[in-house]
């Protein structure tokens, strides 16, 4: 069965640090894959997504990057973080259009 | 584009209570349909699905109708449980076969009082 990892679970970081978020997929092969951020209280904004090795996707004009080093590997990453990246991230793979998600990382940064 | 419109939340309801919570959406095309839950500090679970009009996606006591008609996927349980306190997701597809990324709602925060 397919299984989705993210880590770190949680992170506080400071203004202006740098930031890498992970997440891997087991169990499939040639995956979409997605990054989510969810603001307290709020639904979920497409931020990035792949639909292979090095194929990256943005949403929207933002702080952040993405990556996928690895078919089965996101990578979520900053620079210098801002006050207004904390959220909660969630990682999600689709191979026939429903999407499965990860367990999440909340970020605070300060 | 695409869109979807749940009803606020917060639902409050005593166990056992029957649930709806409402969702339409706004697309082109025949997209599918989706509610997640998300349980506190977790990430989102597919609950059920339909992936055309007339169908019914149901689990674990949960159903919801693809209306086409009314453009409508209202979440439905007959006798809700304090463990089904959660904020509740409904989505729809995305057209573009090669994309494949889901729109979502606002969630709707449900918590059940014993």
């Amino acid at each position: 069965s397919q299984t989705i990892h993210q880590w770190p679970a949680t992170l506080v970081q400071p203004v202006g640090s740098p930031l890498s978020l992970e997440c891997t997929v087991e169990g499939t092969s040639n995956p979409n894959l997605y990054w989510y951020r969810q603001a307290a209280g709020r639904g979920l904004q497409l931020l990035f997504y792949s639909v292979g090795i090095g194929q990256i996707s943005s949403e929207v004009p933002q702080n952040l990057s993405a990556s996928r080093p690895q078919d089965r590997q996101f990578i979520l990453s900053s620079k210098k973080l801002l006050l207004s990246d904390s959220g909660f991230y969630l990682c999600a793979w689709s191979v026939v259009g429903t999407q499965y998600f990860g367990p999440g990382t909340r970020l605070t940064v300060l | 584009g695409d869109s979807v419109t749940q009803m606020e939340g917060p639902v409050t309801l005593s166990e056992e209570a029957f649930l709806t919570i409402n969702c339409t959406y706004t697309a082109t095309g025949y997209p599918s349909l989706f509610w997640y839950v998300q349980y506190p500090g977790e990430g989102l679970q597919l609950l059920l699905k339909a992936t055309k009009a007339d169908d019914k996606g149901s689990n674990k006591g949960f159903e919801a109708t693809y209306r086409k008609e009314t453009t409508s996927f209202h979440l439905e349980k007959g006798s809700v449980q304090v463990s089904d306190s959660a904020v509740y997701f409904c989505a729809l597809s995305d057209q573009d076969t090669g994309r494949r990324a889901l729109t979502f709602g606002s969630g709707t925060r449900l918590q059940v009082q014993p």
